[in-house]
Formats: C-alpha cells, structure tokens, sequence
C-alpha cells in the first residue's frame, strides 16, 4: 500500500517570501498530484505530475521518480496563498492515497 | 461549466439516523470516488465505483453505502452503523482512459449531535 509523507505540517511565512512543501511516497505510482484546499474545505487540482517539473504562475512542482519526491514551490508567496497544500499519490481507477497537508500561512 | 455538484455544503443530524449526501458530475467521468476527511488526516477512501451499477469498497467502507444507478450521480449514505459520522465528506470523479485527470466537489461537512 502507498504511503505518503509531507513535510512541513505547518508553515508560517512572510508575504514575499519563496516557499517549499515537500512530499515523499513509498512506491511507484501513475501520477503525484498537488491539490490546494480553503478553508471552505473544497480542493482545487493543482498540479498532476508523471515527470519533470510543471509551473502555473508562482507555483512549481517537481517530481523525482527514483527518489520518490515531489516538492511543491510558491515563489513570492501572498497571504492569498494560505491554504492547506496536499500531495496525492496514484491515479488508477481505485483512487488516490493523500498525504495529511501542509497548513501554510503567509502573513502580510 | 463542467463540474461536481455536493449537496449539501454543512448538514446536521441526530445520532442514530441515515443521512444521504448527494454527488452530481456533468464532465461523463468513468469513475466517481467518497473521501472522508477528519482533523490531522489525510484523506481516506470510502467507497469508489467505475461504471454504472459497480462500486467498490475502499479503506473505510464500514458503516457506509452507495449506489451507482446513473453515471453523473454517486450518492453516498451514512448509515447508523458508523461509529463516527461527523467528518468532511468529498467527492470527486476521473477520467479512467487517462487515469491522470481528478475533479473534486466542494464537500459536505456533516455534524452528528
């Protein structure tokens, strides 16, 4: 079964400054997805990741397939960035196996 | 705009009775997905299905049913069973010839008094 581990669990900045969340799981997999989740507790589909590095804006996501690593960077991050940020393993058709989320907050 | 509908946002119920949250796609995704999620942990699996009239059980089926009669809708019942209902429930929907693309609904927060 897939285990997937994120660190920080929390995460207090300053506005500006360049944030990294990393995620590491324990066996092969399809895909590594980024999510975003409010407070209102609805998730947002960040990034999906089978190799490489993609960027959307101020968001990078990375993934290294032999080290089993994602990390996940907001350059010049905003208080409207806080959130909580989950990484995600799998992508077959029984579903994903989540991390438990790095609770970021940037502070003006 | 395509999407997944979760019906309610925030629902409450009296101990011991079923309750039903609603999961609607309009995207035609194969596969439809239950997640509970609670305070300090990621989110679990519950139920999953991959085509109409099929679902599967997940990590934490106990207490729990669904039903797949049509496959834009994916309901979920809380049964009395369930030791533990007040959580965060979300849905989400994929599409399984890729097995890459997740959607997510914006969750029910049921509250059990």
């Amino acid at each position: 079964k897939n285990e997937v581990e994120q660190s920080p669990q929390n995460l207090t900045a300053q506005e500006g400054e360049f944030i990294t969340i990393n995620c590491s799981y324990s066996v092969g997999i399809s895909a590594l997805h980024w999510l975003q989740q409010h407070p209102g507790g609805g998730i947002v589909s960040l990034f999906m990741l089978s190799s490489g590095k993609k960027k959307h804006g101020r968001l990078i996501a990375t993934i290294n397939i032999q080290e089993k690593h994602s990390s996940l960077h907001i350059t010049a991050s905003h208080p409207r960035d806080s959130a909580v940020y989950i990484c995600a393993g799998g992508g077959g058709a029984d579903g994903l196996t989540f991390g438990k989320g790095t609770h970021l907050i940037i502070q003006p | 705009d395509g999407g997944i509908t979760q019906s309610p946002k925030y629902l409450f119920r009296k101990e011991g009775q079923n309750v039903t949250l609603s999961c609607e796609q309009n995207l035609n995704h194969d596969a439809m997905y239950w997640y509970r999620q609670d305070p300090g942990q990621g989110l679990r699996l519950i139920y999953y299905s991959q085509i109409v009239n099929d679902f599967q059980k997940g990590d934490i089926a106990e207490g729990y049913s669904v039903s797949r009669e049509k496959k834009e809708s994916f309901p979920l019942t809380v049964t009395s069973a369930q030791k533990n209902p007040t959580a965060f429930y979300l849905c989400a929907s994929s599409i399984l010839s890729t097995r890459y693309g997740y959607t997510f609904g914006s969750g029910t927060r049921l509250t059990v008094v």
